[in-house]
């Protein structure tokens, strides 16, 4: 079974600090693929970033840092230096190895204070 | 480049009225498409999936059904709908089958059910 945990529900940071959204996933599957996916409050669902079980390396574009541990099951996403448009609702989802969907977390509504 | 369109953005119907929605890619071809249902607050749920035209896949039974008479078109309906059918409805496509390949979304639907 699939499950993605996302146990933040809001967060509210003030602009310029560091925050951290916290995912936790479950698979039987050993090849699987964790993503990321914003929500600004227009609704549409944008793409951040896609990692495959195999490829423990952090990554890090611009403001935006994912930790990936397979040893708790945890994909992180770390905004640094936040701002007022990184207000939004963040997903973590997951896909498994013939899996035609993912597999969404509740999601974490980060509000940036100005 | 791909795109890809909902309409229409918002709709409010009557409990028992028939529903239509409509999504289409543009710029790809053979995509994996894809239905899902926001509930409000809450995270995504997948309805259905399309590997092929009349190929139609449903995730969870309810009240509606999907199909994809050409290529890049999938269409949701209802025959008949109910209060609870009311959300934020999310159609995306992929490129391939299989996992590797993100999911890329529409700007979605709102549908309100009275």
């Amino acid at each position: 079974a699939q499950k993605v945990t996302q146990a933040q529900t809001e967060i509210s940071v003030v602009e310029k600090e560091d925050v951290t959204l916290d995912c936790v996933y479950e698979t039987r599957d050993t090849t699987y693929y964790l993503f990321w996916y914003k929500q600004p409050p227009s609704g549409e669902l944008v793409f951040l970033i896609r990692r495959n079980s195999f490829d423990e390396q952090n990554e890090i574009s611009g403001r935006y840092s994912w930790n990936f541990q397979k040893s708790t099951s945890s994909f992180n996403f770390t905004i640094t230096a936040s701002q007022v448009v990184d207000s939004a609702v963040y997903f973590c989802a997951l896909r498994g190895t013939g899996a035609n969907n993912l597999f969404f977390g509740t999601g974490t509504r980060l509000t940036v204070i100005p | 480049s791909q795109t890809i369109h909902q309409w229409p953005a918002t709709l409010v119907q009557p409990v028992g009225s028939p529903l239509s929605l409509e999504c289409t890619v543009e710029g790809t071809s053979n995509p994996n498409l894809y239905w899902y249902r926001q509930a409000a607050g809450r995270g995504l749920q997948l309805l259905f999936y399309s590997v092929g035209i009349g190929q139609i896949s449903s995730e969870v039974p309810q009240n509606l059904s999907a199909s994809r008479p050409q290529d890049r078109q999938f269409i949701l309906s209802s025959k008949k709908l109910l209060l609870s059918d009311s959300g934020f409805y999310l159609c995306a496509w992929s490129p391939l089958a299989g996992p590797y390949n993100e999911q890329f979304f529409g700007p979605g639907t709102r549908l309100t059910v009275l």
